[in-house]
């Protein structure tokens, strides 16, 4: 069964509006999680590093204001799309590396945005 | 900063013959990971195989295998007995190996595509 849970799978929201995704470790706990952005045809591009209890590490070019990402518990990291426009289309995907687990990471199934 | 690069954007294969992808990277680390995953259309990320680079032994997973060159900075991926269920996009990715900093960097992706 699934090890990371992602939610929602799609999402349709209107231009300005705010939109939550979720990624939440089911068997383990997870100290850290990341959040990658893929547009149609391309690579996964990292975005940021979810931390839990402290602030996301982004990766440059990418807005922290506009992805908030919160990590308030062992098991759940969320990612906020803020004030979203059309360009924030995509789809993105989580992953974790569970504590103890080796080199093992897992992705979230992701979730594709699409804004109107 | 590591990079990533896959040089062949498309690769077709009959079915049952054999088929390599080609991935380099660059790195002024010596201790890392090297991973390959497979993209199918329902966007899940499943993982392939997997590399550490202090081992010299190539890894191998049924049908798939790797040749690794440290030196060379190359990490190949070999499909034998190609089946239609291998059509899919395959990332290479790295993942240092410096605790902290696990986030995967990946190439730009092959699609394969099986032909019957």
């Amino acid at each position: 069964g699934a090890v990371v849970s992602q939610h929602p799978s799609r999402v349709i929201c209107k231009s300005g509006t705010s939109v939550k995704i979720e990624c939440r470790s089911l068997d383990f706990q997870a100290t850290t999680m990341f959040w990658y952005r893929q547009f149609p045809k391309q690579s996964l591009m990292l975005m940021a590093t979810s931390n839990e209890g402290s602030k996301a590490t982004y990766e440059q070019g990418v807005e922290k204001d506009k992805f908030l990402i919160n990590h308030a518990s062992l098991t759940l990291s969320t990612l906020t799309v803020t004030s979203a426009h059309p360009e924030d289309s995509s789809f993105y995907i989580c992953s974790v590396r569970p504590g103890g687990s080796g080199n093992t990471i897992y992705f979230g199934e992701g979730s594709w945005l699409t804004v109107v | 900063a590591q990079t990533v690069t896959q040089s062949q954007p498309e690769m077709s294969v009959q079915e049952a013959e054999t088929v390599t992808l080609s991935c380099t990277y660059d790195t002024s680390e010596s201790d890392y990971y090297l991973f390959w995953y497979k993209q199918p259309p329902s966007r899940q990320m499943i993982l392939v195989i997997r590399q550490e680079a202090y081992k010299q032994q190539n890894a191998t997973e049924n049908r798939f295998s790797v040749n690794f060159q440290k030196a060379a900075k190359s990490f190949s991926l070999k499909i034998s007995d190609s089946q239609l269920g291998d059509a899919a996009m395959y990332f290479c990715a790295y993942r240092s190996a410096d605790f902290g900093n696990e986030k995967l960097t990946f190439g730009t992706g092959t699609r394969l595509t099986i032909i019957p």
